[in-house]
C-alpha cells in the first residue's frame, strides 16, 4: 500500500470547515483512499472512501485531484465532537490476501476550538 | 444493529501471566482483525480472522495468538505478558475480506506491571 503524509496537527474554529490534506504521490492505480478517525481512548471510526471521483456523506466530503497524488477531507461544519486523531490510509482492493489490514500513519491531531 | 464488542475493556496483570481478550463483531460480519495500539508504535496490525482461519498476521511475536469461532466472534490470547504488551487492543470487524470499511470496537486497555 502505498505512503500517506500528513500535518501533524491542525486547528479549527467551531462551525468553520475543516480542510484536512493527504498526499499520497505514490499512489497506484487500484489503490483507494480511505479516511478514519479517532476519539480519544475510543476505537478508530470509518469516515468515507474514494478511487478517483469525489465523494461526499453524512459525515464529510473526499477530494481527491485529478492525478491522485493528493486528497482532502472536508468536515464542513466542523464541532467540539470532530476533535480527534484523523488517518488518511491508502488500500488496494485487489489484494484479497492482506484485504483487511489497515496501514495506519501517525494522522493529523485535529483541535476544533470555540 | 449492535456494534462490535470487547471484552473486558480494562484488564491488570503481572508480567508473565498470560491474557485472553474477546471481540464479538457486528451481527453478519465475517471478518474479524485485531490491531495493537501503544503511544510509540501508534496502531498496528496483529491479525486477521475470517471463517475460523487466520488470513493475515503483522510482525508480532508467536506470544500474540488468537482464534476464531463458528459464530464469527473471535478471542486474541498473549501468553508470558511483557511490559511492553501494555496497549489498547483494538477489534475491527467487516462484512467480507476485501472490506476497507472496518467498524471497530471500544478495545480493551491492557496494563502489565
Amino acid at each position: 500500500d502505498a505512503k500517506t503524509t500528513q500535518p501533524p496537527s491542525m486547528d479549527c474554529a467551531e462551525g468553520r470547515a475543516a480542510n484536512l490534506p493527504c498526499n499520497h504521490s505514490t499512489i497506484s492505480g487500484n489503490e483507494y483512499v480511505y479516511w478514519y478517525r479517532q476519539i480519544h481512548s475510543q476505537g478508530p471510526q470509518y469516515i468515507i472512501h474514494g478511487l478517483k471521483n469525489n465523494e461526499t456523506n453524512e459525515m464529510a466530503s473526499l477530494i481527491i485531484t485529478e492525478d491522485r497524488k493528493s486528497s482532502t477531507l472536508i468536515l464542513p461544519h466542523a464541532t467540539l465532537r470532530d476533535t480527534a486523531v484523523y488517518y488518511c490510509i491508502v488500500r488496494s482492493h485487489l489484494n484479497t490476501g492482506t484485504a483487511s489490514k489497515l496501514t495506519f500513519g501517525t494522522g493529523t491531531r485535529l483541535q476544533v476550538t470555540l | 444493529k449492535a456494534g462490535v464488542t470487547q471484552t473486558p475493556r480494562y484488564l491488570i496483570k503481572t508480567r508473565g501471566q498470560q491474557v485472553t481478550l474477546s471481540c464479538s463483531p457486528i451481527s453478519g460480519h465475517r471478518s474479524v482483525s485485531w490491531y495493537q495500539q501503544t503511544p510509540g508504535q501508534g496502531l498496528q496490525f496483529l491479525f486477521e480472522y475470517f471463517s475460523e482461519t487466520q488470513r493475515n498476521k503483522g510482525n508480532f511475536p508467536g506470544r500474540f495468538s488468537g482464534r476464531q469461532f463458528s459464530n464469527s466472534r473471535s478471542e486474541m490470547n498473549v501468553s508470558t505478558l511483557e511490559l511492553g504488551d501494555s496497549a489498547l487492543y483494538l477489534c475491527a470487524s467487516t462484512p467480507r475480506r476485501g472490506g476497507g470499511e472496518q467498524y471497530f470496537g471500544p478495545g480493551t486497555r491492557l496494563t502489565v506491571t
